[in-house]
């Protein structure tokens, strides 16, 4: 275990639904991710909260939206998604977001869209 | 873009063979990183590697990195069947640009 946990492990919801996606970090860190990782397409960056500002957004459509409430938790809210979004959602943790910095990854919501 | 390239995409081997990946990119990097990932599961972080760095190690694992020719080896020694998996390399331009940038992997096989 890395000390990164992400709930739900399967997401299945239509396209009118709305639902979240929760990732706790127990390591102790100030810097949480939002990675997305389609087949065959390289792992993609979606958002960056250090010290729970959010410092990157990687244009991203506005139907996920992120939460970080805390450095423990990070939210990503869905909805009207389509089904190109289905994939699976990493998120990772580190301790800050300098570049040295190795991150821990959740083991990921595979989500799919109907 | 920075994008990591590994080579090969996919690789079989023995068990007790050597398997060695690359990875190539495009610009300047402060560093590099190389990641594991079982299948449908996180990644997991393996060795860092400095852009005034040459080589490191860790336990069977041996990393190179030249900037000149903007590329990186991962050698896995005596290589077992739980090596199995999918490796990454990730790059770090500098601390303006400070996003990790992710390959598109190399999906490693291990036959006992």
């Amino acid at each position: 275990e890395t000390g990164v946990t992400q709930t739900p492990r399967h997401l299945v919801m239509g396209m009118t639904n709305k639902k979240s996606l929760k990732c706790e970090q127990h390591l102790g860190h100030n810097a949480m991710y939002w990675y997305k990782q389609s087949a065959k397409k390289p792992l993609e960056l979606m958002f960056v909260y250090n010290f729970k500002e959010q410092t990157e957004n990687n244009s991203v459509p506005s139907r996920f939206s992120p939460e970080c409430p805390n450095s423990s938790h990070l939210f990503l809210h869905l909805h009207t998604l389509q089904p190109e979004d289905s994939a699976l959602y990493l998120c990772a943790s580190s301790q800050d977001s300098g570049i040295s910095r190795e991150q821990f990854f959740g083991p990921g919501t595979r989500l799919t869209v109907l | 873009s920075q994008q990591g390239e590994e080579d090969p995409q996919a690789l079989s081997i023995q068990e007790g063979e050597n398997a060695t990946m690359n990875c190539s990119y495009k610009t300047s990097i402060n560093n590099l990183q190389w990641y594991r990932q079982n299948s449908g599961r996180g990644l997991v972080h393996l060795i860092l590697i400095r852009s005034n760095e040459r080589e490191k190690h860790s336990g069977r694992l041996r990393v190179t990195l030249d900037t000149s020719k903007k590329s990186s080896s991962l050698l896995i020694t005596a290589s077992r069947a739980a090596d199995t998996a999918s490796y990454f390399c990730a790059t770090v331009m500098d601390e303006v640009t400070d996003k990790l940038i992710f390959g598109t992997g190399t999906r490693l096989q291990v036959f006992p």
